[in-house]
């Protein structure tokens, strides 16, 4: 079975720092990797995904996340936060042929202050 | 125009009455389902459909009965409603249902069982 741990509940940042959002995995098989945000009483909008090839991938917003194999990880960074990023956001993995199903984190809630 | 619609966006009801949940997708895509989001907001997936066959039942109770007219629409219809089913409810679609097609998800419905 396949699980997800995101490693933080809430950070708080500053607007224009740095942002590093945690997310580690578990897995038997090979997974495909998903960062999804979800603006308040929004649905889910994906930022980014990882299937294969190169381990850095970007994704919508300025945000990119890297896979890493051997740590189980899939951490979602941004250089440079808005006041706009301030959201929930979810981690999840997906398995080959299990009908498309979804396993998601618990949740990170960037909240990005002026 | 909507890519996953959902009606209605909020519902508000008593214990152990019956309510339906509509989801639309104009997306054209083959799999579509259902997430429940509690209170902490986890995200679980409860069904999925591939061409109005279902393929995933998620060990929901038999008081939730999803219908797909057809690959565009998939409904949730809940009996004697409980306390504990209050949450939020995520439509989502998916061309195909591999595991590497990302979700679009509609903006929700939140139930409240009083």
């Amino acid at each position: 079975a396949q699980s997800v741990t995101q490693l933080d509940s809430q950070v708080p940042v500053f607007e224009e720092a740095p942002v590093e959002l945690r997310c580690n995995y578990s897995s038997s098989v090979s997974v495909y990797l998903f960062w999804y945000v979800q603006y308040p009483n929004q649905g889910l909008q994906l930022l980014l995904k990882y299937l294969s090839g190169s381990t850095l991938v970007k994704g919508i917003n300025g945000f990119e996340a890297e896979f890493n194999k051997s740590q189980t990880s899939f951490h979602l960074r941004k250089p440079s936060v808005h006041i706009s990023d301030t959201a929930e956001y979810f981690c999840a993995v997906s398995v080959n042929n299990q009908g498309g199903k979804l396993i998601f984190g618990q949740g990170t809630e960037l909240s990005v202050k002026p | 125009d909507t890519a996953v619609s959902q009606t209605p966006k909020y519902l508000v009801t008593q214990m152990g009455n019956d309510k339906s949940i509509k989801c639309e997708q104009n997306l054209g895509h083959d799999t579509m389902y259902w997430y429940k989001q509690d209170s902490k907001k986890f995200l679980k997936i409860m069904f999925s459909y591939n061409n109005k066959e279902l393929i995933i039942n998620e060990t929901v109770p038999n008081r939730f009965s999803p219908k797909s007219p057809d690959k565009a629409h998939l409904n949730l219809h809940i009996n004697s409603l409980e306390l504990g089913d209050s949450a939020v409810y995520f439509c989502a679609s998916s061309q195909g249902w591999a595991g590497d097609s990302p979700l679009h998800f509609g903006n929700g419905t939140r139930l409240t069982v009083t």
